[in-house]
């Protein structure tokens, strides 16, 4: 089983300054991971993935990742934020399965002028 | 573009009444999938399909059933809507383990229900 934390419900920052948006998880198997940005009224976009080789990974729109296995994060980060970057971030594992997918509860990013 | 489509984009029903949402992928994609997306819930799956003429539950099927006649189309039916199935639906498809991003799932624009 899995299972997958997105430690901030809400994250407010100016444009310009860096992004963090953190994730925790679990997983019984060496898992897969993966952060989807979704904008207002829009389907899920794949933003980058982690999937058991360079522990950096980077993604588009310039965003990064850093896989962690003795924390046992994925946290996301951006150097420097832009408008465009408000929307919704899911973390999401993938264990074993099918059905292996579990998505985290979603980070409202919010960009302030 | 290539990608997973979802019809209708919005319905309003009446408690009781039923319909049917409609996912279409061009990607011969094996796996499909429909999840909901409720505020600060995240996504839940509520069915899968690992093929055509294969269903299975995932982790919030009641109330709803599915059906994949053909590879390219995945069917969520809702019998007697009731207004907690207010929700925004998605669909979304990914290949099977061993093709080229095997991982990574491709999601429709959703599908905004309310139930009155």
């Amino acid at each position: 089983a899995q299972s997958v934390t997105q430690l901030d419900s809400h994250v407010s920052v100016s444009e310009g300054t860096p992004v963090l948006l953190r994730c925790n998880y679990s997983s019984s198997y060496s898992p897969s991971l993966f952060w989807y940005v979704q904008h207002p009224n829009k389907g899920l976009q794949l933003l980058l993935k982690y999937t058991s080789a360079a522990t950096l990974v980077k993604g588009i729109n310039g965003f990064e990742a850093e896989f962690k296995k003795s924390e046992t994060s994925f946290h996301l980060t951006k150097p420097s934020a832009h408008m465009s970057d408000a929307a919704e971030y899911f973390c999401v594992v993938r264990g074993g399965g099918a059905d292996g997918l579990t998505f985290g509860k979603g980070t409202h990013l919010i960009i302030q002028p | 573009n290539a990608g997973v489509t979802q019809t209708p984009k919005f319905r309003v029903l009446k408690t009781g009444q039923s319909m049917t949402l409609l996912c279409a992928q061009d990607m011969n994609h094996e796996y499909m999938y429909w999840y909901r997306q409720d505020p600060g819930m995240g996504l839940r799956l509520i069915h899968y399909s690992v093929g055509e003429g294969t269903t299975a539950k995932g982790e919030v099927p009641d109330g709803y059933n599915v059906s994949r006649l053909k590879k390219q189309n995945f069917l969520l039916g809702l019998e007697s809507a009731a207004p907690s199935q207010t929700s925004v639906y998605f669909c979304a498809s990914r290949a099977t383990a061993y093709r080229s991003g095997a991982n990574v799932l491709t999601f429709g624009a959703g599908s905004r229900l309310t139930v009155l």
